[in-house]
């Protein structure tokens, strides 16, 4: 049982590449997030995902997009990637994403926009 | 904008001593409250978690809870070296889905 899994591990972009960072989870969870850690700074929720087939914004979604590709995956896809996107990216996970519901994390992606 | 605040720290303990971990909120409809430790480069991983006035105990941890005053707290006892870590506040806000509002965490070293 590997929980949630998050590809890559690193990634180094250049100004306005694109790049997808995927997202599994083996837990037959409903509910997916999406969220980012930048130093000094708490988690922010960019999108998440209630259930298969909907998706829904967070607190900062602009420059992402996401597709909830089935009941076990959750991608986040930078279009042109600006360096304000530097970051940790971590997936989560939870049961059904009702009230007071724990979230499980993935190790993370670390982003690195030149 | 719903806000949960934290000290930074560090926060720095002798070990054996009680670590004492704030956390203040401003939507005073919430419900949920949760303890993350988070370790240097990994994820956070859940400690506790709270919803009633309180406290509430799991071995070391003891966290707490007085809605009132808008505030949350995890004691640690016994503090060890492999305490050392960030703790992350997050509170499920009124309304909407389950979506968490982190603090910025407070980074707690426990010295020998």
């Amino acid at each position: 049982n590997a929980g949630v899994t998050q590809t890559p591990k690193f990634q180094v972009l250049k100004t306005g590449q694109s790049m997808t960072l995927q997202c599994a989870q083996d837990m037959n969870h409903n509910s997916m997030y999406w969220y980012r850690q930048d130093p000094g700074m708490g988690l922010r929720l960019i999108y998440y995902s209630a259930s298969e087939g909907t998706t829904d914004k967070g607190e900062v979604p602009n420059g992402y997009n996401v597709s909830r590709l089935n009941k076990r995956e959750f991608s986040l896809r930078l279009e042109s990637a600006a360096p304000s996107q530097t970051s940790v990216y971590f997936c989560a996970s939870s049961e059904r994403g009702g009230w007071g519901e724990t979230q499980y994390f993935g190790p993370g992606t670390r982003l690195l926009v030149l | 904008q719903k806000e949960v605040e934290q000290n930074s720290g560090p926060l720095s303990v002798p070990e054996g001593a009680i670590a004492s971990l704030n956390c203040t909120y401003s939507d005073r409809g919430s419900q949920s409250f949760f303890w993350y430790r988070q370790y240097s480069g990994k994820s956070p991983e859940l400690i506790m978690f709270i919803y009633s006035n309180g406290d509430k105990e799991d071995g070391r941890f003891t966290a707490q809870l007085n809605k009132a005053s808008q505030y949350v707290s995890l004691l640690i006892r016994d503090s060890q070296p492999s305490d050392s870590a960030t703790y992350l506040c997050a509170v499920k806000t009124s309304g909407g889905y389950n979506k968490l509002i982190f603090g910025a965490g407070t980074r707690l070293a426990v010295h020998p």
